[in-house]
């Protein structure tokens, strides 16, 4: 969903769930997408990427899946654990341009 | 690889004095280095673009003349927030971008909380 003001998107789950987190772009142009994790006072950290030729990628407990249709992308971690808990932000670029555009960020929130 | 440190991590400042905050790329070469302001609870703002060897290309509504951004080698950008108030208190980051591969994936640093009193 969409934040309002101060309130990020919020995921909530337990130890061991699969989580999926979603992200709804807008510039069908974007042919480039990063997953960032930001952990508290922490600068972002890349997860994963794909490219628009492409429709799922998969690393370690992490999947992402791309759907050009809908400008969708989500994040699917796999066995959520405790220390997964951080904010997501997803980030679409145009190629030819060096900037990323980023999502809202959603906060995902693991209880043991 | 693709290791981004930012220096200081913290600062606390009087207002009106100037603070640099320097940006670097550890394992690799970055011709282009971005940097970003971040509210509590938000997504990042970028604010410029640095470009090395040339000038910073600056978002719309950041001026340039207070945030002074400096990209003099392909693994080193300084961010100077000239003098400064306690509405520039904020969490700048930074990141670089890595070509390698012919991707434009962008790598940051841990940020940098500064706090104008």
């Amino acid at each position: 969903g969409e934040s309002v003001g101060l309130h990020l998107p919020t995921l909530s789950v337990q130890e061991g769930d699969n989580s999926i987190i979603n992200c709804a772009y807008s510039n069908s142009a974007s042919d480039y997408f990063i997953w960032y994790k930001q952990e508290s006072g922490k600068g972002p950290q890349f997860i994963i990427d794909i490219r628009s030729n492409m429709d799922k990628r998969q690393g370690q407990r992490v999947t992402v899946l791309l759907n050009k249709t809908v400008k969708h992308l989500s994040l699917q971690i796999a066995a959520t654990q405790p220390g997964d808990s951080a904010v997501y932000f997803c980030a679409e670029n145009i190629k030819g341009y060096s900037t990323l555009t980023f999502g809202k960020g959603t906060m995902l929130l693991v209880s043991p | 690889g693709a290791v981004v440190s930012q220096h200081p991590s913290r600062v606390i400042c009087k207002s009106g004095t100037s603070v640099k905050i320097e940006c670097r790329s550890l394992d690799f070469q970055a011709t282009t280095m971005f940097w970003y302001r971040q509210f509590p609870k938000q997504s990042l703002m970028l604010m410029a673009t640095s470009n090395e060897g040339s000038k910073a290309t600056y978002e719309q509504g950041v001026e340039k003349d207070k945030f002074l951004i400096n990209h003099a080698s392909l693994t080193l950008s300084t961010l100077t927030v000239t003098s400064a108030h306690p509405e520039d208190s904020s969490f700048y980051i930074c990141s670089a971008r890595d070509g390698r591969g012919g991707t434009d994936t962008q790598y940051f640093g841990p940020g940098t909380r500064l706090t104008v009193l």
